[in-house]
């Protein structure tokens, strides 16, 4: 059965401090996507980024980064230099290859606070 | 860049009574979804849709919901007799094949008093 967990349940940090938000996964498939979505105190959900498991590369985008080991079966997001606008709720999120539209299964998201 | 549309963003239903939340998905996406937020929980899958049909369902998707694509644009979610436990974000979303180009709408708010 496929799992996501996202163990910290809330982090807090001070602005310019690097954070990292963890992610470990559960999965029998060898073809899958992982995803990371940021909730803010808005209530929508912003895609930040989707890897395929075929895809070990590590991503930089701004001050976002993104580690993706297969080995230890963990997709951790990495924000260098946090910002208050970065408070939100992350979700590390799983799904299976199937072209029958099988669901996303989300971790139960970690909420960062970024004071000033 | 194309969106998810959700309508209404808030609603507000009585116990028991039906309610019928709208979503219209990006225009070449075949696969549908509803998922589910109760308040300070997680994001929780409840149906997908594909070729007119539901592909897959949670054990949450029970007999009081169903899903319904009227028409060519509009992918609607009706719960038949409303709970307060139903009360949550109501989350549509739609894709190509699965995992690529997943997209989600900006969520409806129901509230059941």
């Amino acid at each position: 059965a496929q799992k996501v967990t996202q163990a910290q349940t809330e982090i807090s940090v001070v602005e310019k401090e690097d954070v990292t938000l963890d992610c470990v996964y559960e999965t029998r498939d060898t073809t899958y996507y992982l995803f990371w979505y940021k909730q803010p105190p808005s209530g929508e959900l912003v895609f930040l980024i989707r890897r395929n498991s075929f895809d070990e590369q590590n991503e930089i985008s701004g001050r976002y980064s993104w580690n993706f080991q297969k080995s230890t079966s963990s997709f951790n997001f990495t924000i260098t230099a946090s910002q208050v606008v970065d408070s939100a709720v992350y979700f590390c999120a799983l799904s299976e290859d199937n072209q029958a539209g099988t669901a996303l299964i989300f971790g139960k998201g970690t909420t960062l606070s970024v004071s000033s | 860049e194309p969106e998810v549309t959700q309508t209404p963003s808030h609603q507000v239903t009585q116990m028991g009574q039906e309610v019928i939340l709208r979503c219209v998905p990006i225009s070449n996406h075949l696969y549908f979804y509803w998922y589910r937020q109760i308040l300070g929980q997680k994001v929780e899958f409840l149906v997908s849709f594909y070729n007119n049909e539901i592909s897959e369902k949670s054990e949450i998707f029970d007999d009081q919901f169903s899903v319904e694509r009227p028409d060519g644009s509009n992918f609607t979610l009706k719960i038949r007799s409303t709970k307060l436990e139903d009360s949550a974000m109501y989350f549509c979303a739609s894709s190509i094949p699965t995992g690529v180009g997943y997209t989600f709408g900006s969520g409806t708010r129901l509230t059941v008093v």
